[in-house]
């Protein structure tokens, strides 16, 4: 089975701009997490999706936003870019849903540089 | 925001030697998993201990899981210069997921 892909790798953006990061699950897992990593904050969560609905939300302002689509593909928006929006961000799936006890896959992330 | 607290931040051994690191959180929890993180990677799951478990072995890893003071500990025998990378602790609160700031691990040849 393929892993879970994050696109792009890289991406550069000036302050005030938007972007949109792309994250394609391992086939059959329904569950879809984003992750915000930096160097001070450690790893905070941003959302999961699970059957193309947010069922949890951390605590980021409403610029950081996503959705999920059937086929479990995922996207990640943010808009109004800040400096302090870069970081690395990562993808991850699960299987199932509610009580499952099962890991999440991570992708590579997306590196955001926000200048 | 963010559940567990690792503990050391950083540590530093000589291969062979023994990595323990531990993992402290706030409120219950249905499962606590520990993955690890090459630098500027994704994470990778190591192993993953249910609330009504109190050890688990994979390998060179041992997990304790104490629910009564809310501390998880993950030990790396024998370790090598490849285990170097971050390590964290996951709690997994029907289904919210939550890490903590990870204990950088290196494995000095």
């Amino acid at each position: 089975k393929a892993g879970v892909t994050q696109t792009p790798r890289y991406l550069i953006k000036t302050r005030g701009q938007q972007v949109t990061l792309s994250c394609s699950p391992i086939s059959g897992h329904r569950s879809v997490s984003w992750y915000q990593q930096t160097p001070g904050q450690g790893l905070q969560f941003l959302f999961e999706y699970f059957s193309e609905t947010q069922r949890n939300k951390g605590n980021f302002p409403g610029r950081f936003s996503g959705r999920q689509f059937s086929n479990s593909r995922s996207e990640m928006n943010v808009s109004t870019l800040e400096l302090g929006d870069s970081a690395l961000y990562l993808c991850a799936s699960r299987q199932k849903g509610l009580m499952d006890n099962s890991p999440l896959h991570f992708g590579n992330g997306t590196r955001l540089t926000v200048t | 925001s963010q559940q567990g607290e690792e503990d050391p931040q950083a540590l530093s051994i000589q291969e062979g030697e023994n990595a323990t690191m531990n993992c402290s959180y706030k409120t219950s929890i249905n499962n606590l998993q520990w993955y690890r993180q090459n630098s500027g990677r994704g994470l990778v799951h190591l192993i993953l201990i249910r609330s009504n478990e109190r050890e688990k072995h994979s390998g060179r890893l041992r997990v304790t899981l104490d629910t009564s003071k809310k501390s998880s500990s993950l030990l790396i025998t024998a370790s090598r210069a490849a285990d170097t990378a971050s390590y964290f602790c996951a709690t997994d609160n029907n289904n919210d997921m939550r890490f903590g700031a990870g204990t950088r691990l290196t494995v000095k040849p």
